[in-house]
């Protein structure tokens, strides 16, 4: 079945940038998305990319995907300390079934 | 704020009992997911409804069980609650039914002592 894989935990100083990192398993996935999780709250989604695209920069995120090996990065510029918090990879896979999220990356940002 | 509305915010009950979540999705959505989220298994995807059909389930309990009404909230009932049915509840809302642009509540968090 299908499986998205993420790195558990990232360390980053305030002003550096961040890369969250995932891999997943479904070669017929569509869209691949990042959602943003700050204490006590729900998801949050934050941006996403269609399966026939390299790239998507949106103001301080950059997304690249390299469908050929299955890996999708999410880079945060000029990291801040209220982006602290764990960032889940997904992705959909045939139409209509339902996402598949990774366990998520927590991220800390030192000020 | 998400437009996604869960209560209770916070439940604690004992083993045995059977608890109700309760979940209102955004205005115009017609899909709602139901999700468990827990240290050890992350967030795992229970079931989906749309306009109130059951549209996918993933790994639900049979203990546990969920409705959309005609109102399009729906409940998520957990009953013969264990332990390990402690985790945080999340509701999400989507348009459409393939729902990749989904919007969370805010959860449930349930405490079965």
């Amino acid at each position: 079945g299908e499986d998205v894989e993420q790195s558990l935990f990232l360390s980053v100083r305030e002003g550096d940038s961040s890369v969250i990192n995932c891999t997943y398993t479904d070669s017929s996935s569509t869209y691949l998305y990042w959602y943003k999780q700050e204490p006590g709250a729900g998801l949050q989604l934050l941006t996403y990319i269609f399966s026939n695209m390299d790239m998507k920069q949106d103001q301080r995120l950059t997304v690249l995907l390299n469908k050929k090996d299955k890996h999708l990065s999410l880079r945060i510029a000029d990291t801040q300390t209220g982006d602290s918090a764990i960032y889940f990879c997904a992705e959909a896979g045939v139409r209509n079934t339902p996402l598949v999220f990774g366990k998520g990356t927590r991220l800390s940002v030192i000020a | 704020d998400s437009g996604v509305t869960q209560t209770p915010k916070h439940l604690i009950t004992a083993t045995g009992q059977r608890v109700t979540l309760r979940c209102s999705p955004r205005s115009g959505d017609l899909s709602v997911y139901w999700y468990q989220q827990s240290l050890d298994q992350g967030l795992q995807f229970l079931i989906q409804y749309y306009n109130g059909e059951e549209r996918a389930k993933g790994n639900i309990l049979e203990r546990f069980s969920a409705q959309q009404f005609p109102d399009l909230h729906s409940e998520l009932n957990l009953s013969s609650l264990e332990l390990g049915d402690s985790a945080l509840y999340f509701c999400a809302s989507s348009v459409g039914v393939a729902g990749g642009e989904q919007y969370f509540g805010p959860g449930t968090r349930l405490t079965v002592t």
